[in-house]
This record gives C-alpha cells, sequence and structure tokens, in this order.
C-alpha cells in the first residue's frame, strides 16, 4: 500500500469553527508532513513529524496545532482560522535514516475554505 | 522557504514533442527531486537525483544536475496529453526538508 490518505476531500469553515485535518498512511514511513498550497504556488512546510515527534515547525501561528498519535495518523487541528488560511492542505510521509534519500509520498489534499 | 526557482513557468508543446525545464537553487542540498502535480491534486514524485550524480533516466524523463552551477533540467521526451500538469523540482538540503521551486505548468496540446 503505497497511498496517503487524507479525509476530509473538502472542509469550509467560519473564522469561529474548530476543525481537524486528518492523515494516514500504512507504509511503515516514520516522517509525516504537513504543507500548505496556495493557487498557483508551490507547497510550503508547515510541520515535520520524525517517530511521532514534532521536529520542525516552521514558524506557523499556534492556530494551527499538529498532532501524531501514532505511527500512521497525523491530524492538524485547526481553531479561529482566517480567510487567508484556506488553500490546499497536503500531507506527506517519507522513510527516516536514509542519508539523501527522502522520497516524500503525497496524499491528495484538503480544499480549506475559510469563511 | 523557497530555494529553488524554475524556469520556464509556463511551457505548451503539441503532444509527441519534448518538454524541457529547468530548475536552479542556492545551497547546497544532499539530493534534489522533481515532483508532477495534476490540477489541485497532490504531488507525484518522479525521480530523485542525488547530489554525487549527474544524469539519472526514468521511463521518459531525464534529470541532470550540475551542482557546480546549482542548476537540474527535467526533460520528458515524446510527451502524452497526460502530462498536463505543473512540475515542481524540490531541493533537499537534510534528511527532512524539501523547499520547492516556484514550478513549470506543462500543457501538452493533441
Amino acid at each position: 500500500d503505497t497511498e496517503v490518505t487524507q479525509t476530509p476531500k473538502h472542509l469550509v469553515m467560519g473564522m469561529t469553527n474548530k476543525k481537524s485535518l486528518k492523515c494516514e498512511q500504512h507504509m511503515g514511513h516514520r516522517a509525516m508532513y504537513w504543507y500548505k498550497q496556495k493557487a498557483k504556488k508551490p507547497p510550503e512546510l508547515m510541520f515535520v513529524y520524525s517517530y511521532e515527534k514534532l521536529s520542525i515547525n516552521e514558524s506557523v501561528p499556534s492556530r494551527f496545532s499538529p498532532e501524531c498519535p501514532n505511527s500512521s495518523l497525523l491530524n492538524l487541528h485547526l481553531h479561529a482560522l482566517q480567510p487567508e488560511d484556506s488553500a490546499l492542505y497536503l500531507c506527506a510521509s517519507s522513510h527516516l535514516g536514509l542519508a539523501g534519500s527522502n522520497e516524500q509520498y503525497f496524499g491528495p489534499g484538503t480544499r480549506l475554505t475559510v469563511t | 522557504s523557497q530555494q529553488g526557482e524554475e524556469d520556464p513557468q509556463a511551457l505548451s508543446i503539441q503532444e509527441g514533442e519534448n518538454a524541457t525545464m529547468n530548475c536552479s537553487y542556492k545551497t547546497s542540498i544532499n539530493n534534489l527531486q522533481w515532483y508532477r502535480q495534476n490540477s489541485g491534486r497532490g504531488l507525484v514524485h518522479l525521480i530523485l537525483i542525488r547530489s554525487n550524480e549527474r544524469e539519472k533516466h526514468s521511463g521518459r524523463l531525464r534529470v541532470t544536475l550540475d551542482t557546480s552551477k546549482k542548476s537540474s533540467s527535467l526533460l520528458i521526451t515524446a510527451s502524452r496529453a497526460a502530462d498536463t500538469a505543473s512540475y515542481f523540482c524540490a531541493t533537499a538540503p537534510d534528511d527532512y526538508k524539501l523547499s520547492f521551486g516556484a514550478g513549470t505548468t506543462v500543457t501538452v496540446r493533441a
């Protein structure tokens, strides 16, 4: 199974809502990532988890809260978002410990609209 | 942060023609990767070239890497309509982080 799944596919939320994005992989990857992608722009790294621990936070606002409950699951909790947070949120995973080889597998993304 | 810069920004070719796009980057790397993204969907890994490699092939794809010029190119031969997508180079300064270039949008006309 070389698939990364993400739910939901689409999400519309108000600025006062709390919602969560979910990501799952069963490839045995021990690194998982959240990216944000605006239209016609490249993905921008938000968070990296390695061995279920947060290893990189790219200065993301606290209204985005990641969580890695186990080695297969990654969540992104959303609270008090702003309209400019509307974007495609991509989850990815990869192996760790292979120097110079960190091919990432991406999910299809969650299209988030903040109203 | 975005490290790779790609050109051209957009490319339109006839089916059967070759498509070439270039990527330049700024800092030292462990490897450079190319990804494809169909409209509004997730990215698909195409090919990875390590910093000690100069050329790599995968099917109709050919990637070159020139670390002295900090540049890479992706060639797609005998293009098909299904190759219509955005193509991103991504540099890996360490084992975890990928920094994506701005991307090249390729349109293959039937």
